[in-house]
């Protein structure tokens, strides 16, 4: 069971737009704004997309944004395009007294 | 360019240890924390643990899983990070990831595999 939930699958049709969720605790995602989002496509190294939960690094394009509200931190593509279909994963900053660095299970995004 | 280079890995038995090398290039190494994360087949990404830069004392943080099994060091001078595993279980099987950075993790090295097995 991982510290954050994310949905298992979503999908969507080229063009347009996935919100994938994740949902922490107050102790996670609710307390820092420290939420990551990771692309990772079949047998390759994780890609970061989003850091401090709405920042993009550069060569991520605009199509990928980040939000949170509470304790549930957001990524949304939009304009999917074929390529987009893979694993995501989110990841907060959880403070150093339990865990610090805490992970959603994943969520796997189709491209219909 | 930064590259990330993961060697080490392997077949091991129960019990038994390893140790993992991380080789960095394409950044001033010691100016960065490093992360170690884990991916069992099939499964989600694992935080393992970091070991900050210098600046921040060099001190390391691990998850429970593998706290007091597993050790994080560096050797700034060769750019290397190092994870050792010792009392090895079965669970600990997976893909061992480094990456740079300590709250979000901005490169990321292919990847070893590890597999903990009699």
């Amino acid at each position: 069971q991982s510290a954050l939930t994310q949905p298992r699958s979503v999908s969507g049709s080229p063009g347009q737009s996935v919100t994938i969720s994740c949902t922490g605790t107050s102790s996670d995602v609710g307390g820092y704004n420290y939420v990551s989002w990771y692309q990772q496509h079949p047998g390759k190294a994780p890609k970061l997309m989003i850091y401090d939960v709405s920042k993009r690094p550069s060569g991520v394009p605009d199509r990928f944004s980040g939000s949170k509200s509470g304790n549930t931190a957001s990524l949304t593509i939009s304009g999917l395009q074929a390529e987009d279909e893979a694993d995501y994963y989110c990841c907060s900053y959880a403070g150093s007294y339990t865990l610090d660095v805490v992970f959603g299970g994943g969520t796997k995004l189709t491209v219909l | 360019e930064v590259q990330l280079v993961e060697s080490g890995g392997g077949l091991v038995q129960p019990g038994r240890s390893l140790r993992l090398s991380c080789t960095a290039s394409g950044f001033t190494f010691g100016d960065y924390a490093m992360s170690w994360f884990r991916q069992a087949p099939g499964k989600g990404l694992e935080w393992v643990g970091f070991i900050r830069s210098k600046a921040y004392g060099g001190t390391t943080e691990y998850a429970a899983s593998v706290k007091g099994r597993f050790t994080i060091s560096r050797d700034d001078s060769k750019s290397i990070a190092y994870l050792q595993m010792n009392s090895l279980k079965t669970e600990d099987t997976a893909v061992y990831y480094c990456t740079r950075g300590s709250r979000y993790f901005d490169y990321w090295g292919q990847g070893t595999l590890v597999t903990v097995s009699s």
